[in-house]
Parts: C-alpha cells; structure tokens; sequence
C-alpha cells in the first residue's frame, strides 16, 4: 500500500533559522505532490503543490519544496522562519487516476521561537 | 466565498452509541471527501464523492460507518455503534472536480472537523 513518511515529528527553530522538512513516499508510479499547513486553531490549507515540470515549486508565504524523483522526496523549505510560522505541517500524495484520495504523512509539528 | 462548513464542532458519547456529522461543501464543488484523523497521525479517507455517487469507500468500515450525499450537496456521516477507537477528527473537504487534464488534481478545500470522544 502506498504511504507517506515524514521524518521529524517536532522540530523547534529560533526566528531567522532555516526550515527543511523531509517527506517520503513509497509508490513507483506518477504522483501529484502536495504541502498541507494547519495553524493553531485553523482548517488545513494548501500550502503548495507539485503535478508536473519544474521539481521545484514555490508556494505561499516563501515556502518552496523540492520533488526529487529517484529518492521519493518532496521535501519542504523555507529560508527564513518567523514565529508565524509555528503551525503543523502536512505532506500528501494523490496517485494518478486513482481517484482524488490524499494520502497523508502523520504532520510534522514546527514551534518556532521569538 | 464561505468555507466548507462542519457541525458539531465537538461531541462526545458513550460507546455503543450513535452519532452524525454534517457537512456543507463550497458552493458549486461537485467532490466531496470525508477523512478521519487520529490524534498524532494524518488524515485518511474514508469516503470520496463525485456529486451524489460514491467513488471511493475502500478504507469506510462499513459495518458501523455509513455515509450519504443526498441532491449531491449536504453529507453526513454517521458511526453506530461507536467504539472508543473512533475517537478522531472528522474532516470535511470539497473540490470543484477531482481529475483535471492530465492527471492533475484540484484543490481540496478543508472544513474545521469535528472533534469526537468516545468514552
């Protein structure tokens, strides 16, 4: 069965600090990729997403992500956190033509500190 | 434009009980997804609608989970009886479409959830 790994379960940075976020998926096929944010007492929203072209995607707020195929990574960047930014962090997969079924990693919870 | 609704925001019941969740989509989206979402894991779907037919219900524990879209707009989802392990996040989502050319997928608009305890 396809799945989603994301490696860190909480990660604690100071304002300023640099953000990477790793996300795995195991299926060979195509995939659509995508980075789901939840702050604190908020619906998930989109942060961005990657179907085709270039692997690097920029989304909201001065996120990007990176799709590298041959390691099964999207993972998630951002050069410069603020304290805004505390929130969970969500990596998904939809499988082509496989229905719209999201298939989550379990969150990455990011504090940052002011 | 109005969000994806859900209510009640929070319920709490016994086990063995019954219970139901309602969710309005955006308006105009014709896809409608439940997803469960237990504490310190993801969400996972349980069901997909495309206007008022079910296009995906593999992973609905349909021995006590049921769920309907009457007239393709409204949905609710209702557990009976409860087991303590459905305590759980209920997410409501919405798209326009689920397929786009080339395989591409629309957004999925979320709901604020519906946070249940079973006791």
């Amino acid at each position: 069965a396809q799945s989603v790994s994301q490696h860190n379960h909480h990660v604690i940075l100071s304002e300023a600090a640099s953000l990477e976020l790793g996300c795995n998926y195991s299926y060979g096929g195509t995939v659509n990729l995508f980075w789901y944010v939840q702050y604190p007492g908020q619906h998930l929203q989109l942060l961005l997403k990657y179907f085709s072209g270039d692997p690097l995607v920029k989304g909201i707020k001065g996120f990007e992500a990176e799709f590298i195929k041959s390691k099964f990574s999207f993972n998630l960047r951002k050069p410069s956190v603020q304290w805004s930014d505390t929130a969970e962090y969500f990596c998904a997969v939809n499988v082509y033509n496989q229905g719209g079924k999201l298939i989550f990693g379990q969150g990455t919870e990011l504090s940052v500190k002011p | 434009e109005a969000g994806v609704a859900q209510s009640p925001r929070y319920k709490i019941i016994e086990k063995r009980q019954s219970v139901a969740f309602w969710c309005n989509p955006i308006s105009g989206h014709a896809t409608l997804y439940w997803y469960q979402q237990i504490l310190g894991q993801g969400p996972k779907l349980l069901i997909q609608f495309q206007n008022n037919g079910v296009v995906d219900d593999s992973q609905l524990p349909k021995d006590r989970f049921s769920a309907e879209r009457l007239k393709g707009v409204d949905s609710t989802l209702k557990i009976q009886p409860a087991k303590l392990e459905d305590s759980a996040v209920y997410l409501c989502a919405s798209s326009l479409v689920w397929g786009l050319a080339g395989g591409q997928m629309d957004e999925q608009f979320f709901g604020p959830g519906t946070r249940l305890t079973v006791l």
